[in-house]
């Protein structure tokens, strides 16, 4: 029982180009949340979804895309990335509802230069 | 949208002190949560509250849900070296099936 992995853990990218992060869980759950976590900002919630082939915009969706075809992956593109998207992203997943203990995955480190 | 307003932002204390922190809104929450996060890591549920007044405690740390329900607190006893990390306090707003809402964090240093 792995939990919520993530991958890759880090990767530059250049202006422009684009890149997939995958989250993946094997706890069965409904809720699946990307989030970035920027100095001085905490977590901020990009997107969510709260079953398979469903997804919801959160705090600071602009400039990311995601889907959600299996129900233990959740992926998160960049189809142009800016320097404004280095960050650190967490993809967490929780049973059922909202209110249900969310877990974390490890984090993937992007730099976009 | 909703917001939470976690203080201090920053500790710094000595191995063995007490430690509190609290998170505060202007909005009714539901629920109450408190994070942990270790350097290189995602957070880690420590406590959660569920009911206003609740008062739980999780070995040396314990959190409480104000009775008005805008805000919670967590205190930490007798810190040690390992208590180092960013303290995330979250909230669940009044409308269900929404998500979550995380405070900016506090980060904590203990010095030994």
């Amino acid at each position: 029982n792995a939990g919520v992995t993530q991958t890759p853990k880090f990767r530059v990218l250049k202006t422009g180009q684009s890149m997939t992060l995958l989250c993946a869980q094997d706890m069965n759950h409904e809720y699946m949340y990307w989030y970035r976590q920027d100095p001085g900002m905490g977590l901020r919630l990009i997107h969510y979804s709260v079953g398979e082939g469903t997804t919801a915009k959160g705090e600071v969706p602009d400039g990311y895309n995601v889907s959600r075809l299996k129900k233990q992956n959740f992926l998160l593109g960049l189809e142009s990335a800016a320097p404004s998207q280095t960050s650190v992203y967490f993809c967490a997943s929780s049973f059922r509802q909202a209110t249900d203990t969310q877990y974390f995955g490890p984090g993937t480190r992007l730099t976009v230069l | 949208g909703q917001q939470l307003n976690q203080s201090p932002q920053s500790m710094f204390i000595q191995e063995g002190e007490d430690v509190s922190m609290n998170c505060t809104s202007s909005s009714i929450f539901n629920t109450w949560l408190w994070y942990k996060q270790e350097p290189g890591e995602g957070p880690v549920l420590l406590i959660a509250l569920y009911k206003a007044g609740e008062l739980t405690s999780n070995g040396r740390l314990t959190a409480q849900f104000g009775i008005t329900r805008k805000d919670s607190f967590l205190n930490i006893s007798a810190s040690i070296p390992s208590d180092v990390g960013i303290y995330f306090c979250a909230g669940q707003p009044y409308l269900r099936n929404t998500p979550l809402v995380f405070g900016k964090g506090t980060r904590l240093s203990v010095i030994a």
